[in-house]
């Protein structure tokens, strides 16, 4: 089962930030923080991970709490193209034997 | 962009017949998965491959499901006599191997099985 907690759903005005929060309380400390999208009924696409330094794409940025049982995931600008489940996944860095498992997110819907 | 493909993007079948899911990874990755999703569910976990053998496979894959890669390029999932519960979309997924590996899985667009 997934090892994280996410709110059901979310709605977001189009042009703010949306932030999708993520609980991970038993995180191990060599486990890292991916977060994923699917959008309808799209394959997932990778979205940022992190470990345990907030990090920066051109998709999105990560936040993670000091004692990494927490993250947030911010798309800066939401367009109504965001709108999509979006999934906080925690693993080992994936070397192949380590496959993603995912829960049932957050259900972004970015409003007009 | 290289780009994780699928067909046939849907396919319908009679229960217990034979189904043959393909997928082409992105070139020089050599993990490869298979996932899927029931209609209104979660993504799960089917299995995943690497060197020519499975590493790891979930308790969905049972002795119906078989995978392999016949040509170095194809990545198959095959379900030897499917059952209306099959129904669900399938997705392959790949990802890089070595200091490369960021741990992303690149996903194909899925292949939609319906089982009837």
């Amino acid at each position: 089962d997934a090892k994280t907690t996410q709110p059901p759903s979310m709605d977001c005005a189009e042009g703010r930030a949306a932030n999708l929060p993520c609980n991970h309380s038993t995180i191990s400390g060599n486990e890292y923080v991916y977060w994923y999208r699917q959008i309808h009924s799209q394959g997932p696409q990778y979205i940022i991970h992190g470990l345990k330094n907030n990090e920066t794409n051109e998709m999105a940025s990560l936040i993670i709490t000091e004692d990494r049982k927490s993250s947030t995931l911010i798309l800066p600008h939401a367009t109504l193209r965001d709108t999509a489940v979006y999934y906080c996944i925690v693993s080992r860095r994936n070397s192949g034997n380590t496959p993603l498992v995912f829960g049932k997110g957050t259900r972004l819907s970015v409003i007009a | 962009e290289p780009e994780v493909t699928q067909t046939p993007s849907h396919q319908v079948t009679q229960m217990g017949q034979e189904v043959i899911l393909r997928c082409v990874p992105i070139s020089n990755h050599l993990y490869f998965y298979w996932y899927r999703q029931i209609l209104g569910q979660k993504v799960e976990f089917l299995v995943s491959f690497y060197n020519n053998e499975i590493s790891e496979k979930s308790e969905i894959f049972d002795d119906q499901f078989s995978v392999e890669r016949p040509d170095g390029s194809n990545f198959t999932l095959k379900i030897r006599s499917t059952k209306l519960e099959d129904s669900a979309m399938y997705f392959c997924a790949s990802s890089e191997s070595g200091p490369a590996n960021t741990g992303e899985l690149f996903f194909g667009e899925g292949s939609r099985l319906t089982v009837l």
